[in-house]
């Protein structure tokens, strides 16, 4: 267990649903980041939120959006969802000492559009 | 534009050898360079890290070096054990703590 949760662990659902994805962070880690792998572009970095604003954005569609709640945990709501759509979604969080550490990964949600 | 490669072949060795896996990139100017162990279905583990003013360093049986010259780094694992099988990513971070990662190297440590 590396501290950080992720449910659920899998969802199916159809295209054009939407769908919310919950992560809790490691005790005491203030930044969460989401990223979605998928079998031919690897690990996508989505976006990070640090004490419940948002920090960064990597590659995240308009269809997607993410928060950060006062309890430090996050989520991302996927909504119109196409078939591409179809991934792990990972959750990672890092503590303060982040260039000892390095990112702590959740196990993730494995999502599949039918 | 940006981009992290790692030896898109899937990398086979014999248990005891030493395995080396390379990361390439161009277009960053990375402060830390990372690396991670994925096993299939799990979430990928942090190993670890080195900073741009590093040149080596070393954990256990693991040791990375980090050419930022040739914008390059390498990952060894030494005396490999079938337990070493894996896929091994490489991630980057500019100025900011956002960590872009490679597509991984998939070793297959044969016993």
């Amino acid at each position: 267990d590396s501290g950080v949760t992720q449910t659920p662990k899998h969802l199916i659902t159809a295209t054009g649903q939407r769908v919310t994805l919950r992560c809790s962070p490691r005790s005491g880690d203030l930044s969460v980041y989401w990223y979605q792998q998928s079998l031919d572009q690897g690990l996508q970095f989505l976006i990070q939120y640090y004490n419940g604003e948002e920090r960064a954005k990597g590659n995240i569609l308009e269809r997607f959006s993410a928060q950060q709640f006062p309890d430090l945990h996050s989520e991302l709501n996927l909504s119109s969802l196409e078939l591409g759509d179809s991934a792990l979604y990972f959750c990672a969080s890092s503590s303060r000492d982040r260039s000892n550490y390095g990112y702590t990964f959740g196990s993730g949600t494995r999502l599949t559009v039918v | 534009s940006q981009k992290i490669e790692q030896n898109s072949e899937a990398l086979n060795i014999q248990e005891g050898k030493t395995a080396t896996l390379t990361c390439n990139y161009t277009n960053y100017s990375p402060a830390y360079l990372q690396w991670y162990r994925q096993d299939p279905g799990r979430g990928p583990v942090f190993l670890l890290l080195i900073r741009e003013n590093e040149k080596e360093k070393r954990k256990e049986r693991l040791k990375v070096t980090f050419d930022t010259t040739l914008k390059q780094s390498l990952f060894h694992i030494t005396a490999s054990q079938p337990a070493d099988s894996a896929t091994y990513l490489c991630a980057l971070a500019n100025t900011g703590n956002q960590f872009y990662f490679g597509t991984g190297t998939s070793l297959t440590v044969i016993p």
